[in-house]
């Protein structure tokens, strides 16, 4: 089934604490991308990359970083999490001018 | 900088009430534009994507239309399970990468 997976799909962690969100598409698609989604801001892209070792920033990348050392794989870290950086977030990945293919979200919370 | 303008903020609708929704967009250069459905708690699911102004596309009771400056998704005879909200985005400048969306209209369909 294609898909794209992301874990944890809940998370809890304290202010300065590193972590890490992972993401991971079965179908070969060069594009991936995060976003958040907050209540009356809509969904905001973090950042994107365009294949493998490429990547470039989005509308709010600020406090985020990324990597993509495989086709498959592109994690989300957080190094410092602040609670501003409490939010919904969603990976997702597409060929290069269709429709992007979303994975089932990752609630996150900093206290 | 891209920008997509949504209108309305939330809609409701009987049962068997045809509607539209607006999207108004700024882009340097469209490159396609996408409607999704997004369900509470889920990532959002494709609808459609049109390309140039005049196109439109089709599915069940929905159909997207697409002009240079807005695009309207025209819901006919909608029915409960037609509720959520739907997000507008559109692909535009130099990079397929970059995505920006709407804020969505939420859609409340009463029996």
């Amino acid at each position: 089934e294609a898909q794209v997976t992301q874990n944890p799909r809940y998370l809890i962690t304290v202010t300065g604490k590193k972590l890490t969100v992972t993401c991971s598409q079965n179908m070969n698609h060069e594009y991936m991308s995060w976003y958040r989604q907050d209540p009356g801001l809509g969904l905001r892209q973090i950042y994107y990359s365009m294949n493998v070792e490429v990547t470039d920033k989005g509308d709010v990348p600020e406090g985020y970083k990324v990597s993509r050392k495989e086709k498959r794989n592109f994690p989300l870290i957080l190094e410092s999490p602040s609670p501003n950086q409490t939010s919904l977030y969603f990976c997702a990945s597409s060929f290069s001018n269709t429709e992007a293919f979303f994975g089932q979200g990752t609630r996150l919370t900093v206290v | 900088e891209d920008q997509v303008t949504q209108s309305p903020e939330a809609l409701r609708l009987q049962e068997g009430e045809s509607s539209s929704l607006n999207c108004s967009y700024t882009v340097s250069g469209l490159r396609g534009l996408f409607w999704y459905r997004q369900d509470p708690g889920k990532g959002p699911e494709f609808l459609f994507t049109l390309y140039s102004a005049g196109e439109e596309k089709e599915k069940e009771r929905l159909k997207a239309t697409l002009t240079k400056k807005e695009s309207f998704l025209h819901i006919t005879a909608p029915k409960p399970e037609d509720s959520a909200t739907y997000l507008c985005a559109v692909h535009g400048g130099t990079s397929y990468g970059k995505l920006t969306f709407g804020q969505g209209t939420i859609l409340t369909v009463h029996p």
